[in-house]
């Protein structure tokens, strides 16, 4: 199986900030690897897929980077509503697998 | 607009099962995967498996192969999960999802279906 290692697990920012988010995969995973932001209680949102494509409606602040088996989500200009936590998530072979997450908080 | 629809909460005890449905609209059902992916209190997201709804095709998470099955209803375009032998830690927020299929990522998801496990 694919282990996806995400770091770190949680982080302190201030609105305007730029923060990083990166994951490590256990394997090389080509480009098959995705981000989501998920608020508690609401489900999560794709922002980046195929490492570092956005998806449509997603703030061009969010930026995905990396291949192979280094990947990183930045976020320029942090805003208020981005304080949320992030994950990865792989599918490039079965089982798919997200990372451990990253809470970003004030 | 595409759209998932869930079914409702629901609370059962140890040994029992669940079926939680993901209604889908607004694309063509049988163009895209349903995934489903679970959050327990506290702890991360999980992915639970995903079903091919253009040939019936699953694929589950090892930890849950045996309890877990997958169906898709092209005439209602519903995919419908069913966990067996419910335990405690089986209480979770689940979550339909549709599998984009050039890199299987999930671009529009369900509300979230509450299922609590207790004696």
């Amino acid at each position: 199986d694919i282990e996806v290692t995400q770091s770190p697990s949680s982080l302190s920012a201030s609105v305007g900030d730029r923060v990083t988010i990166t994951c490590r995969a256990s394997h090389s995973i080509d480009s098959y690897v995705h981000w989501y932001q998920h608020k508690p209680g609401n489900a999560p949102k794709l922002l980046i897929y195929g490492a570092s494509h956005l998806q449509s409606g997603v703030p061009s602040r969010f930026r995905g980077d990396g291949s192979g088996t280094e990947f990183s989500l930045t976020i320029d200009n942090l805003q208020p509503e981005d304080f949320a936590t992030y994950y990865c998530q792989q599918t490039f072979r079965p089982p798919v697998s997200f990372g451990g997450g990253t809470r970003v908080d004030i | 607009q595409v759209h998932l629809e869930q079914s409702g909460a629901e609370v059962l005890k140890p040994g029992a099962s669940v079926t939680v449905s993901c209604k889908t609209s607004g694309y063509t059902f049988n163009r895209y995967g349903i995934s489903w992916v679970r959050q327990a209190p506290g702890h991360g997201l999980e992915w639970m498996g995903w079903i091919s709804v253009y040939n019936g095709n699953t694929v589950y998470a090892d930890k849950l192969q045996g309890r877990l099955t997958l169906t898709a209803d092209t005439s209602a375009s519903t995919v419908y999960m069913e966990l067996r032998s419910l335990r405690s830690d089986d209480t979770a927020l689940y979550f339909c999802a549709r599998r984009e299929r050039r890199f299987g990522e999930s671009d529009s998801w369900g509300q979230g279906t509450h299922v609590s496990v207790s004696s």
